[in-house]
């Protein structure tokens, strides 16, 4: 069964600090991992979906990198805002569109 | 923003009444999901459907039905609702097409549902 962890499952830090949120996985026969946000209250807003076949994605101020044969991801920062206080969650979609796997995510918090 | 409605925002019910939640969309997205999300089990899926009137179990399915019978809407029902229902319900869709695998997921805002 596949399992996702999320280490630190909080997190604080300045404003204008680069930062780096982990994702790991126990099962690499992956198809794609994709990363949220949640604020409070709120739905998952997706942010960046890697494929398999991918070693990163770039959107803005976001970077993510993926690393199958070592099950793992990281969803990099740049210049925090106050306004990327969220929580993150990772996703890991193993096949078929049931297969799923969340992590439980990490909570920052980005002090002005 | 992905075009996802679900409705009722928040609801409040007693043990033992039937519950259905609504979810909606308006991207003509063939597949679509229900999940719940608890402290410390983070989401898990409930049931999803991959087009009209086909639907399948998902992790946590013991309680819960759901129906689509046109695509924009995906119906989830708890049948007799307990307290261990309580909890956040979130829909999502993704879209269909060779790459779906690669499609990504996308969320509506959630339902809050609390059995007393």
């Amino acid at each position: 069964k596949q399992e996702v962890t999320q280490i630190p499952a909080a997190l604080s830090v300045p404003e204008g600090e680069n930062l780096v949120l982990n994702c790991s996985f126990t099962d690499s026969a992956i198809y794609n991992l994709q990363w949220f946000r949640q604020d409070p209250g709120k739905g998952l807003t997706s942010l960046l979906l890697i494929q398999s076949s991918q070693r990163e994605q770039t959107s803005g101020r976001l970077n993510a990198s993926l690393d199958k044969s070592s099950g793992r991801s990281t969803l990099y920062i740049a210049a925090s805002q106050p306004g990327d206080s969220a929580t993150y969650l990772c996703a890991v979609r193993l096949g078929g569109y049931q297969k799923v796997t969340f992590g439980t995510g990490t909570k920052l918090q980005v002090i002005p | 923003d992905a075009g996802i409605t679900q409705s009722p925002r928040h609801k409040v019910t007693e043990t033992g009444t039937p519950v259905t939640l609504r979810c909606h969309q308006t991207e003509n997205h063939r597949y679509m999901y229900w999940y719940r999300q608890d402290p410390g089990h983070g989401l898990r899926l409930i049931h999803y459907s991959y087009g009209v009137k086909d639907t399948d179990k998902g992790e946590v399915s013991d309680g819960y039905s759901v129906s689509r019978s046109k695509t924009e809407d995906f119906l989830l029902t708890l049948e007799s609702a307990t307290s261990s229902q309580t909890s956040v319900y979130f829909c999502a869709i993704s879209e269909s097409g060779s790459g779906s695998y690669n499609s990504p997921l996308h969320f509506g805002n959630g339902t809050r549902l609390t059995v007393t």
